[in-house]
C-alpha cells in the first residue's frame, strides 16, 4: 500500500498568491482529514470528510481556506489569498472502516508564504 | 471536550536507557493512538491501543481505559528514537476526530 500521498512536499509562495495542496488517501479509506501544524499552535484539525462529504469544518481559520473532495481518491486544500501567517506544515490523514478511527498520516506539505 | 495531557513534556536520555511516557485523558474513549514524529517531520503510527497491552520490538504500550491513561515504554533507546511522541484519542460519538496531546519531546544522545 502506498500510504497517504501529498503534493507538493514543499511550497514557497508570495503573499497574495493562491496555494493548492493535494492529497490522495489510502485506497478504501472513507474518512479524510486536513491538519495544520505550527510551533505555536501544535496540530490543529482544519476539516474532515466522511464518504467525500465535509462533516466538520470548524477548524478552518477563515474564508481564505477551502477544501474539496470530488471523489474518494482525491482532496484539495486551497488558500486564496495566502498570507505569511499561513506558513506551516499541512498534513492529510485518512482512516477506514476497520479499527475505529485509526488514522494514517501523509508526509505533509511544508508551506512558506513570504 | 476531551482533554489529553502528556508527560513529561521533554526528556533527554543516553542511548541504551529505558523510558516511560504517559498520556492522561479526561473521558472514556473508543480510540487511542501513539504516534512518533521523527526529526524529518513524518508522523508514524506506533500503536492503536484503546485498551490492553501491545508490543512491537523495543516499544510497548499499555492503556488502562477504566483509569483513563496510557503508557508508552521505550526500552534500550537508540538515537533514531528521537523526536516527538504524540498520544491522540478519539473524540467519541459519531465522529472520527482525534484529539492530540501536546507531545513529549525525546532526545536520545549517543
Amino acid at each position: 500500500d502506498a500510504g497517504v500521498i501529498q503534493s507538493p512536499r514543499h511550497e514557497v509562495t508570495e503573499m497574495g498568491q493562491e496555494v493548492t495542496l493535494r492529497c490522495k488517501p489510502i485506497s478504501g479509506h472513507n474518512s479524510l482529514f486536513w491538519y495544520r501544524q505550527t510551533m505555536m499552535r501544535g496540530l490543529e484539525l482544519l476539516i474532515y470528510f466522511n464518504n467525500n462529504v465535509p462533516i466538520d469544518d470548524s477548524g478552518m481559520p477563515e474564508d481564505r481556506f477551502s477544501a474539496k473532495m470530488p471523489n474518494a481518491s482525491f482532496s484539495t486544500l486551497k488558500i486564496q489569498p495566502s498570507e505569511p501567517r499561513d506558513s506551516a506544515v499541512y498534513f492529510c490523514a485518512s482512516s477506514g472502516r476497520g479499527r475505529v478511527g485509526e488514522q494514517y498520516f501523509g508526509p505533509g506539505t511544508r508551506l512558506t508564504v513570504t | 471536550g476531551i482533554q489529553v495531557e502528556q508527560s513529561p513534556p521533554d526528556l533527554i536520555l543516553q542511548e541504551g536507557a529505558n523510558s516511560t511516557l504517559r498520556c492522561n485523558f479526561s473521558d472514556s474513549v473508543n480510540n487511542l493512538q501513539w504516534f512518533h514524529q521523527n526529526p524529518w517531520g513524518q508522523l508514524i503510527n506506533l500503536f492503536y491501543i484503546p485498551s490492553g497491552t501491545k508490543q512491537n520490538g523495543r516499544l510497548s504500550a499499555t492503556t488502562v481505559a477504566t483509569e483513563r491513561y496510557s503508557l508508552l515504554y521505550i526500552s534500550s533507546s537508540q538515537t533514531t528514537d528521537s523526536g516527538v511522541y504524540f498520544c491522540a484519542v478519539g473524540a467519541g460519538g459519531a465522529t472520527n476526530k482525534l484529539i492530540f496531546g501536546t507531545g513529549t519531546l525525546l532526545a536520545v544522545q549517543p
